[in-house]
Formats: C-alpha cells, structure tokens, sequence
C-alpha cells in the first residue's frame, strides 16, 4: 500500500541553524501539508500545497518557514533559524483531492538545542 | 474559530467491551471530517473519513457517526482488544485545506 514517507526520523541542530524535513507524499496526490505536534499539545496546521504554490498557511508558518516540491517527488518543508520553540514532531500529509483523507507520514522528530 | 474537543481525555477499559468516543467541534459548517489513531511516539494512522453529506462510516469494528447540527461525531469500537490502545483524534475539515485537530482519547484496554 502507498505510504508517504519523511526523512529524517530524527533531527537534532543547534538554535539559528538551518534544517531541512523532507517528505515523499504518495505518488499520485495532489496535496501537500506539512503539521506539526509539540510534545503534549494537539496537532497543528501550518501549511498546504497545491500546483505548486501554497494554498493555504496557518498563523504558525511565518517568514521562518517555506516549503518547496523541488522536483516531482520530494516536498520540503524549510526553517530558516530555528528556535527552541521550533521542536517538534512534524508530520508531512498528502491527499488526492483537498478535503479528501489526508495520509500521514511517521513525521520527523526535531530538537532544537 | 473551530476548535474541536475530545471528551474523555483518557478512557480505560477491559477486553472485549465495546465504547465510545467523543468528539465536537463549534462551527458546524465543516466539509468532511476524519478519524485517527496514534501510537506513542509515531505518526497518524487514518481510520475513518466521514463525508458532510454522510451520517455514518464503517470500517471493520469501528463506526464513525457525525451530526453537523448539533456538532458531534462519536467513535464507536467494538469488542476492544488489548492492540487497540492508542490516542484517538478526531479532525476536521472547515472551509480550506487545513485539518483541525482535537487533543485525543488516550485509549487503553487491559487483558
């Protein structure tokens, strides 16, 4: 069965760096999304992706972060200077249609130090 | 601005019993809605999509119910055994692309 896969699993960076999560959605979905969970809290919206462009972004996903389908397979999700409150466990989704089941991926844990 | 709720927020019960899940949400005007499981530590396993237009979903043991109206989906699981521990969550779909997440149902079923 088709499954979106992230990688890393784990990431671990030092505040003000980089990183970079990526995520293979399943091949024939046109929607992206990245969410993310901090430890004990609910899951939270932060992005969608359609025909290449962001369809909708949660107050969470600010000039710190963008996404980018770099080629027809990957979707990433990029911040640029982490911060502490940046870790998380971020979870990459893709859905066929907008509205329809979003599949899940095992997520990339982060920790910023 | 939806918020969705899950009520109990951690429910224990033996083998074999049947229960139920709840999950509501403040604005009734929501496109779809759908049903997780996750295991500690792990990512989102979809379980159920429930259509606006549907009452009800099957898969197996599970029966999902949604009423718009009054805006209330419940989780119904039958014959629980000890592999259905996990977090259960509910989610919605509003007017976007986003889902809305509700805080979960720890669920454990004790042998």
């Amino acid at each position: 069965e088709p499954e979106v896969t992230q990688t890393p699993s784990h990431q671990v960076t030092q505040m003000g760096q980089e990183v970079i999560l990526r995520c293979v959605p399943i091949s024939n979905h046109l929607y992206f999304y990245w969410y993310r969970q901090i430890l004990g809290q609910k899951v939270e919206f932060l992005v969608s992706f359609y025909n290449n462009e962001i369809s909708e972004k949660s107050e969470i996903f600010d000039d710190q972060f963008s996404v980018e389908r770099p080629d027809g397979s990957n979707f990433t999700l990029k911040i640029r200077s982490t911060k502490l409150e940046d870790s998380a466990m971020y979870f990459c989704a893709s859905s066929a249609m907008s509205s329809e089941t979003q599949y899940f991926g095992p997520g990339t844990r982060l920790l910023v130090l | 601005k939806q918020e969705v709720t899950q009520i109990p927020a951690a429910l224990s019960v033996p083998e074999g019993e049947n229960l139920v899940l709840n999950c509501s949400f403040t604005d009734s005007a929501i496109y779809n809605l759908q049903w997780f499981r996750q295991d500690p530590g792990k990512g989102l396993t979809s379980l159920l999509l429930i259509q606006s237009s549907q009452r009800e979903q099957t898969s197996g043991r599970l029966n999902a119910s949604l009423d718009k109206s009054s805006g209330r989906s419940t989780l119904y699981i039958a014959a629980s055994q000890p592999g259905d521990s996990a977090t259960y969550l509910c989610a919605v779909y509003g007017a976007g692309t986003a889902l809305i997440f509700g805080k979960g149902t720890t669920l454990s079923v004790s042998s």
